[in-house]
């Protein structure tokens, strides 16, 4: 399987920071990786696909970069509804897999 | 916009079988892989496995000793079953559209609002 390793766990942050997560995969994905955000007690909410495709109707603040095994998402001026969990999943090989996500919450 | 939801039992025995089917709504099954995804409490998220359109079906290494899954797209509905469930198999459960995203496999664009399912006797 292949692992995906997501850093932070947690980070704490103010509104209208950038905040920046990083997933590393235990091999080269090229850029099969998309990004979900979390609310508490929601499914998860595809934000980026193909590491730095934006899904339709997602706000421009948010983007993805990477390609291989490392990759990094960002969170332009973050907004108090962007507070949640963030998880990353390659889609490279099966099975598919997750990192163990980030929560992202206000200082 | 696709919806789907989950349906099913709450609570399951130990050594029993868990039961869930996912209902579309707003859309066709056609050329999506359909999948069950799910998240213990206060834990991340892990891959069950899916059922294509057509009826094949991969599952995670992992589970696959106990899992099924089939699709009716004639009610439009799939389902899961995962037998002789222990509490590790306590979770939220969430069926997804999964869509090929090149060159690999699949990100998953809908969900389901997610079903708890407790193991307990």
């Amino acid at each position: 399987d292949i692992q995906v390793t997501q850093s932070p766990s947690s980070l704490p942050a103010s509104v209208g920071d950038r905040v920046t997560i990083t997933c590393r995969a235990s091999q080269d994905i090229s850029n099969s990786l998309s990004w979900y955000q979390q609310k508490p007690g929601k499914a998860p909410k595809l934000l980026i696909y193909d590491a730095s495709e934006l899904e339709t109707g997602v706000p421009s603040r948010f983007s993805g970069t990477g390609s291989g095994t490392d990759f990094t998402f960002t969170i332009d001026r973050l907004q108090p509804g962007d507070i949640a969990t963030y998880y990353c999943q390659q889609y490279d090989n099966l099975p598919l897999t997750f990192g163990g996500g980030t929560r992202v919450d206000l200082k | 916009q696709v919806q789907l939801q989950e349906a099913g039992p709450g609570l399951v025995k130990p050594s029993e079988t868990l039961s869930l089917t996912c209902t579309v709504s707003n859309g066709s099954m056609n050329y999506y892989y359909w999948s069950w995804i799910r998240q213990p409490p206060g834990k991340g998220l892990e891959w069950i496995g899916y059922v294509y359109y057509s009826g094949s079906t991969t599952y995670n290494p992992s589970l696959e000793s106990r899992v099924s899954m089939l699709i009716d797209t004639s009610k439009i509905q799939f389902s899961l079953k995962l037998k002789s469930v222990t509490a590790a198999d306590t979770a939220v459960y969430y069926c997804a559209r999964g869509v090929i995203a090149a060159p690999g496999w699949m990100a998953f664009d809908f969900w389901g609002q997610g079903a708890m399912v407790t193991v307990s006797s």
